[in-house]
Parts: C-alpha cells; sequence; structure tokens
C-alpha cells in the first residue's frame, strides 16, 4: 500500500522566519512528487519533483526530492502571514490518482 | 475558462437520501478524480476515471457510485448517504500521459444528519 508522511503536522512561526517541511514516501513505481498549497479552499498545485527534475523554485519557495531517502523538502524562505496554510505532499506512481500525506499546518504568526 | 467546477458547493442531506454531487471540467482532461477530506485523514483516493466510459475504484470506494458518459463531466452518487459520509468532496483533474499534476475543484462540503 502507497504511503505519504509529512512532519510535522502542524508548525507555528514568527513571520520572516525560514520553514522546511518534510515529505518521506512508500509508493509502488514511483514516478512524481507534488506539494500543494490549501487555504480554506481547494488545493493549489505548487510544484512536481521528477528523477528528472528534482530541484524546483518559485520566488521564496523552493523544493528537493531526494530519490535516496525517498524524502523530499519544502522550504520557504521569509515567511509572510499568507503563507499560513495546510502544505501537503502527494505521491502518483501511474494512472490512479495521488496519494497524499496528512499535511502540514503552517500557521505564522506576525 | 471555468475550469473546473463543482455543484452543489454545500449540501444538508438525511440519512439514507441518494446525493449526487456534481463535476464539470472545461479543459477536455482525459482523467478525473474523486477525493474526500476529512481530518485526520487529509484526502483519499474515492474512484478515477482515465476516459470516458472507463472508471475505477480508488482507496475508499465503498457507498459511492460514479460515472462518466461524457469527458468532462465526472458525477458522483452516495446512493444512501450515511453520517460517516459528512466530509468535504473534491473533484480533480489531469492530462493523460506522464504529466502528474493534478488540478482540483472548489469543493462540495457534504452534512449527513
Amino acid at each position: 500500500e502507497d504511503k505519504v508522511v509529512q512532519s510535522p503536522l502542524s508548525l507555528v512561526v514568527h513571520e520572516g522566519d525560514t520553514v522546511t517541511l518534510n515529505c518521506s514516501y512508500e509508493v509502488t513505481n514511483f514516478r512524481s512528487l507534488l506539494w500543494y498549497k490549501q487555504e480554506k479552499k481547494a488545493p493549489t498545485f505548487l510544484f512536481m519533483l521528477t528523477s528528472s527534475g528534482i530541484e524546483k523554485k518559485s520566488g521564496r519557495l523552493s523544493s528537493i526530492l531526494d530519490k535516496k531517502e525517498l524524502s523530499s523538502i519544502l522550504n520557504i524562505t521569509a515567511t509572510q502571514t499568507g503563507d499560513s496554510a495546510i502544505y501537503l505532499c502527494a505521491s502518483g506512481g501511474g494512472a490512479d490518482g495521488l496519494t497524499f500525506g496528512k499535511g502540514t499546518h503552517l500557521i505564522i504568526q506576525p | 475558462d471555468a475550469g473546473i467546477t463543482q455543484s452543489p458547493r454545500y449540501k444538508i442531506t438525511e440519512t439514507g437520501r441518494q446525493v449526487t454531487l456534481m463535476c464539470h471540467q472545461t479543459w477536455s482532461h482525459s482523467y478525473m478524480f474523486w477525493y474526500r477530506q476529512d481530518l485526520g485523514h487529509g484526502l483519499r483516493l474515492i474512484y478515477y476515471s482515465a476516459a470516458a466510459d472507463i472508471t475505477d475504484k480508488g482507496e475508499v470506494p465503498d457507498g459511492y457510485v460514479v460515472s462518466r458518459s461524457k469527458t468532462e463531466n465526472f458525477p458522483l452518487t452516495l446512493e444512501s448517504a450515511t453520517r460517516s459520509q459528512t466530509s468535504v468532496y473534491f473533484c480533480a483533474s489531469r492530462l493523460a500521459g506522464l504529466q502528474e499534476t493534478q488540478y482540483f475543484g472548489p469543493g462540495t462540503r457534504l452534512l449527513v444528519l
């Protein structure tokens, strides 16, 4: 059974801090690792990492895939209150749906 | 560009009633998915469809039925709603092939009394 585990489950930091969110996966026929941001609505896509694209960056957010350790991290630098959200990690292994972790609930305090 | 829409956005029903949640996408994506999201469980796959008339079970299919007669629509039916089916339901879609990024609809919040 495919499994994705995220840590920590919740995190409270102050504005301006840097945070690192963790994701480990056990997926048969691994193809990709995806990160989503979920505010009080639908998840929105952040990054997809694959064997041919193990590092992605967009503004203050970046993510790295470690295929040896079967894990990924999502970094957010200079955090802002608008970064407060649930961050979801998911892994895809084929034609069926993604396997999601339970998410990290990130709270940025002013 | 409407993207992916769901209706209704909110629904209250009673135990034993049949409920259908609608999902419509305008991208002509081949794949469509239904997830439910519950506290403590995250997002779990209910059913998915690779193309019109092709559907398959996900992790938690019991009590649900799907159909896909047209590429753009993927309705989810709860045949006899139970309280344990109180949840937020998300529909998602993606292109065929190796691109696995899924795009989510706004969700339907369902309460079964």
